[in-house]
């Protein structure tokens, strides 16, 4: 099973300013045969089901602003919040789509500082 | 509104067995990849199953063979989970999700299933 370790387990961030999560997964999910990495991106508010935020490790959901990216490759990660909203106030997964079972990060929550 | 509605949840004894649905509604499953992951409340998300748009492949999570089996009736737009045998670390809100291919990008609320005497 590809184990997804998250880091930090919380963070506290001033409005405006960046956040950024790690992921670092226990086996690589890049694919040879299509380059891309089998990683998404999950936000999760209280209450809510998970919402997809990023897909193939880089790539942003239809209607997620901008200022959320992610990036990297094969087997590290990372989730970066370019200008902290109040309503990004959540915890993030991470989540690896690579092979079966489909596992996932432990979470960070985001808070405001 | 595009949505998809789990029911079926609620309170079972350790050994019993409950069936839960998703139906979607506003939107199509019968072309998508569905899926089943639960989550202890206030705790992480824990991957149940897969199951593709013919039926012709499905996935468990090791802990739940044999156990539960996911299937789909795509003229209903609905994908099942039926779970057997059920025991006390089964508790948790289960969320079905649709996807393209393996990225789960629409999910339902969610429904809690409590496996306890």
């Amino acid at each position: 099973d590809i184990v997804m370790t998250q880091s930090p387990d919380s963070l506290a961030v001033s409005l405006g300013e960046r956040a950024t999560i790690n992921c670092k997964s226990s086996q690589s999910v890049l694919s040879r045969s299509t380059n891309k990495n089998f990683l998404a991106w999950f936000q999760q508010k209280p209450g809510q089901p998970p919402k997809l935020l990023i897909y193939w490790a880089s790539t942003r959901e239809s209607g997620v602003p901008d200022r959320f990216s992610g990036s990297g490759s094969g087997t590290d990660f990372t989730l970066t919040i370019s200008s902290l909203q109040a309503e990004d106030v959540a915890v993030y997964f991470c989540h690896q789509y690579y092979g079966a079972p489909l596992t996932f990060g432990g979470g960070t929550k985001v808070e405001i500082k | 509104e595009m949505q998809l509605v789990e029911s079926g949840g609620g309170l079972v004894q350790p050994g019993g067995s409950l069936r839960l649905s998703c139906a979607a509604s506003g939107l199509t499953s019968s072309d998508y990849w569905m899926t089943w992951v639960r989550q202890v409340p206030g705790m992480g998300l824990e991957w149940v199953a897969n199951i593709k748009e013919d039926e012709s492949e499905k996935y468990y999570l090791d802990s739940v063979k044999g156990r539960f089996t996911i299937s789909r009736d795509n003229a209903k737009n609905s994908v099942y989970l039926q779970m057997n045998s059920l025991r006390a670390e089964d508790t948790a809100v289960y969320y079905c999700a649709r996807g393209r291919g393996w990225i789960f990008n629409h999910w339902g609320q969610g429904t809690l299933v409590t496996v306890s005497s």
